[in-house]
């Protein structure tokens, strides 16, 4: 049964700490999204690779998230230092990069930085 | 600035009734149209997709696209307690290289 992963599920953290949320797509999928979703905002694209590279992370707040593809079953989103605004449930979702871009969705970290 | 615009709901129907979930998006040049299911708490689930203007069914569920109005529906037929959850529509302005914009859901409740 072919799925997307993401570890932990859970993480409770102080502010100004490092948090890492990993991701493994379906295998195959050379497309990874990583989404953040608030009740406030909904769901929100932080940044997206394309065969691992980058191909658009203008919805991360730049000083203190980055994300990367180190290989084509890893993705990584980073927080350093975390804020308490920062507390949202991480998505991450791959698709094939085929039409219609179906992207199916990991199963979230859900991220509280007190 | 492309945008999905859903009611928010609460959309309260009762079982075996038709529900009928509507979203308009802002960008004309969208080409494929998805309906995602979020339980609470979980994550979000595809349940169908739709390109073509017209309706398209599978199952209990029935997506139509009306690109000159940019409408999309989702009528859920014969509807279930367990179809409550919240409804994502996105769009897609093309094919393989583009990325989705979520609405911010539809929350729907069947009562037994």
């Amino acid at each position: 049964d072919a799925r997307v992963t993401q570890t932990p599920r859970h993480k409770v953290t102080e502010m100004g700490q490092e948090v890492t949320m990993r991701c493994q797509p379906i295998l195959g999928h050379n497309t990874v999204f990583w989404y953040r979703q608030t009740m406030m905002q909904g769901l929100e694209l932080l940044a997206y690779f394309r065969n691992r590279a980058p191909l658009d992370d203008s919805g991360m707040p730049k000083d203190r998230f980055s994300a990367e593809m180190p290989d084509a079953t890893l993705a990584t989103l980073k927080i350093q230092p975390s804020e308490p605004r920062d507390s949202a449930v991480y998505f991450c979702a791959s698709a094939m990069g085929l039409f219609p871009d179906t992207q199916y969705f990991g199963p979230g970290t859900r991220l509280t930085v007190l | 600035q492309k945008e999905v615009e859903q009611n928010s709901g609460p959309l309260s129907v009762p079982e075996g009734a038709i529900a009928s979930l509507n979203c308009t998006y802002s960008d004309q040049g969208s080409q494929s149209f998805f309906w995602y299911r979020q339980y609470s708490g979980k994550s979000p689930e595809l349940i169908m997709f739709i390109y073509s203007n017209g309706d398209k069914e599978d199952g209990r569920f029935t997506a139509q696209l009306n690109k000159a109005s940019q409408y999309v529906s989702l009528l859920i037929r014969d509807s279930q307690p367990s179809d409550s959850a919240t409804y994502l529509c996105a769009a897609s302005m093309n094919s393989g290289y583009s990325t989705l914009t979520f609405g911010k859901g539809t929350m729907l409740l069947v009562s037994p």
